[in-house]
């Protein structure tokens, strides 16, 4: 498979609280993206952190980069249930064209 | 158009039969991307063009599967006697410039193979 690993694979929280989710890869990287996939829906970007960054913030969303141990973390702070949707990160090996998605993490928000 | 559109949006075709995925990218975008979705997963790559140039057709799974995008603009995304392991939903994903620019997805195509 060419897919990132992701975990949880899974994640239940109730409304209000916080998600983080991860993302492993496996080669060298420009940047590192977020997207998002509601149910029947399509995928949507959320946030990109370049490879010289370390942290970045977007309204409730924080993410975070290692890129000395080829990992990322996405923090939804305050969840809604509207937040409910699976999570995929998403990465460019450095010189290259192909985009490499995780396997993504399922996240429900009860209300 | 405001977004990325992909046609049609469900297609079922009996094994064997050739189908053609059409993909609108948003006006301007210089890369156009294919990817494939099958159940409970995230999109594995097919095939990368910058404008009309196909710069990465790794991920496409068997020369059955082709793709082109002639003038740079609207791609097709060709499968020739099908078999029922492509059955998924096609993606297709525009982005203004290269390949570190985020990413615009289409709906889908869903592809069910009887």
């Amino acid at each position: 498979s060419q897919q990132g690993e992701e975990d949880p694979q899974a994640l239940s929280i109730q409304e209000g609280e916080n998600a983080t989710m991860n993302c492993s890869y496996k080669t060298s990287i420009n940047n590192l993206q977020w997207y998002r996939q509601n149910s029947g829906r399509g995928l949507v970007h959320l946030i990109l952190i370049r490879s010289n960054e370390r942290e970045k913030h977007s309204g409730r969303l924080r993410v975070t980069l290692d890129t000395s141990k080829k990992s990322s973390s996405l923090l939804i702070t305050a969840s809604r249930a509207a937040d409910t949707a699976s999570y995929f990160c998403a990465t460019v090996e450095t010189g290259g064209f192909k985009t490499i998605f995780g396997a993504g993490t399922r996240l429900f928000v009860k209300a | 158009g405001a977004g990325v559109s992909q046609s049609p949006r469900y297609k079922v075709a009996k094994r064997g039969q050739d189908v053609a995925l059409r993909c609108d990218p948003i006006s301007g975008h210089v890369s156009l991307f294919w990817y494939q979705q099958a159940l409970g997963q995230g999109p594995e790559f097919l095939t990368y063009f910058q404008n009309e140039a196909q710069l990465d057709k790794s991920g496409l799974p068997s020369d059955r599967f082709f793709a082109e995008r002639p003038e740079g603009s609207v791609s097709t995304l060709k499968i020739q006697r099908t078999q029922q392991e492509d059955s998924a939903v096609y993606l297709c994903a525009s982005s203004l410039e290269g390949v570190t620019y985020e990413q615009y997805f289409g709906p889908g195509t869903r592809l069910t193979v009887t």
